[in-house]
């Protein structure tokens, strides 16, 4: 079955950017049916919705964070990433990679990489 | 963007319990509504999709139920696995968006 691992440091400096790659595992990352998204979670709150890319290279960022993200995929790799720029600790949460279909909504996630953002 | 809202934000029951929990979108969103439970320093798991559709593999102790704004999530007898939080998510409209969890906790 599909599994999705994410790898990255686990610490940030304030003002630099921020960038955790998603390794899909177990099937094929080219299908049309699937948006490869990232989604994060601060320390004891909910989840926000990052954003995602179809590996047509087609993407699609929250407004929130429009200004600092960009999010790739190498279909050859069979990974998708994320960078975010000029980090703040607000930006200090549990970043997951997920996929997502239209009809289906987000049914596989990864297990999640804690990142913080500290001098 | 829209606002999902999820009441109660915890709930204290007990194993055998039949529980509801109730999540209202800021603006109609048909029936793209997701639920999802969340166990401690584990990622999110999918319950229910298209507001009453079961996930593959979960228990049919879980079932969902909604359109337009109002959403309910329902288990019909808690078992001791079923303690966790749960999330809605709207995929109507980008950027999707989750509520902000119910915990459900032991009596």
């Amino acid at each position: 079955q599909v599994q999705l691992q994410e790898s990255g440091p686990g610490l940030v400096k304030p003002s630099q950017t921020l960038s955790l790659t998603c390794t899909v595992s177990g099937g094929s990352i080219s299908s049309g049916d699937y948006y490869w998204s990232w989604i994060r979670q601060p320390p004891g709150k909910g989840l926000e919705w990052i954003g995602y890319i179809h590996y047509s290279g087609s993407t699609y960022y929250n407004p929130s964070l429009k200004s600092r993200v960009t999010i790739s995929v190498d279909t050859s790799k069979k990974q998708f990433s994320l960078k975010l720029s000029s980090v703040t600790a607000a930006d200090t949460a549990v970043y997951y990679c997920a996929r997502a279909l239209d009809i289906v909504a987000t049914d596989i996630w990864g297990q999640g990489t804690m990142v913080t953002v500290s001098s | 963007d829209i606002q999902m809202t999820q009441s109660p934000s915890t709930l204290s029951a007990s194993v055998g319990d039949r529980v509801t929990i109730t999540c209202r979108a800021s603006q109609s969103i048909s029936r793209w509504l997701a639920w999802y439970q969340q166990k401690p320093g584990k990622a999110p798991k999918l319950l229910i999709y298209k507001a009453s559709s079961l996930q593959s593999g979960v228990p049919s102790r879980f079932s969902g139920s909604g359109s337009g704004t109002e959403f309910t999530l329902t288990i019909s007898s808690l078992q001791p696995d079923d303690f966790a939080t749960y999330y809605c998510q709207q995929y109507n409209s980008y950027p999707y968006t989750f509520g902000q969890g119910t915990k459900l906790e032991i009596k």
